[in-house]
């Protein structure tokens, strides 16, 4: 079993332009949950996907968005970026209340 | 102020020294989690907590429900002990994770 995987590991983005990060969720689970975390700060919990739906969301704007698949991968969507989104993006699969842990995707946005 | 608090925020000890480190929070939940974040930034889950007391090998979470207060303590330290470890409440889903503590074991 892989895990829990992220792609890109890095990705430098310029303000104003988009992004798409992607998540495979652990075999055998169906829920995805995505964080961000910025330099020296715990993550902060960005939103929730079950069943192909945002079923939980953080304190996060519009700009983000996502999406599961019906093989429960994720793609988590970032539109006109601002450098303040800068940090690592932790995706975390579950099937009950463990959640597990991806790598994360660094994204530096200059 | 932060729903969950960890202390210290950065803990430097010797090879083979006990550590505690610990982990307050403002409401009632349903589980407590203590994870350890390595430098490059991936996180494993150590402990997922409810109640009481829980061992892995030289690593030990305790939680009282009554104080909302979790320690994760860890014999016997080692050099590769040396992580970032976060505590985070919540279920499933929806984590409410804590600062950090930055730990480092000196040989």
């Amino acid at each position: 079993d892989a895990g829990v995987t992220q792609s890109p590991t890095h990705l430098i983005k310029t303000r104003g332009q988009q992004v798409t990060l992607r998540c495979s969720p652990k075999s055998g689970h169906d829920t995805v949950s995505w964080y961000q975390q910025a330099l020296g700060q715990g993550p902060q919990f960005i939103f929730q996907y079950y069943e192909e739906e945002e079923r939980q969301r953080g304190n996060f704007p519009d700009r983000f968005s996502g999406h599961q698949f019906p093989n429960y991968s994720s793609e988590l969507n970032v539109n006109a970026l601002l450098l303040g989104d800068s940090a690592l993006y932790l995706c975390a699969s579950s099937l009950g209340p463990e959640q597990y842990f991806g790598p994360g995707t660094r994204l530096t946005v200059t | 102020k932060n729903e969950v608090e960890q202390s210290p925020q950065n803990l430097t000890a010797q090879e083979g020294e006990f550590i505690t480190i610990n982990c307050s929070y403002s409401v009632g939940i349903s589980a407590l989690h203590w994870l350890q974040q390595h430098p490059g930034g991936g996180i494993v889950s150590l402990f997922m907590l409810s109640s009481g007391k829980k061992k892995h090998g030289r690593l030990i979470a305790t939680i009282n429900i009554q104080e909302k207060h979790s320690s994760l303590h860890i014999t016997a330290s080692h050099p590769r002990d040396s992580a970032v470890y976060i505590c985070a409440m919540g279920s499933q889903g929806n984590l409410i994770f804590g600062k950090g503590t930055k730990l480092s074991v000196k040989p």
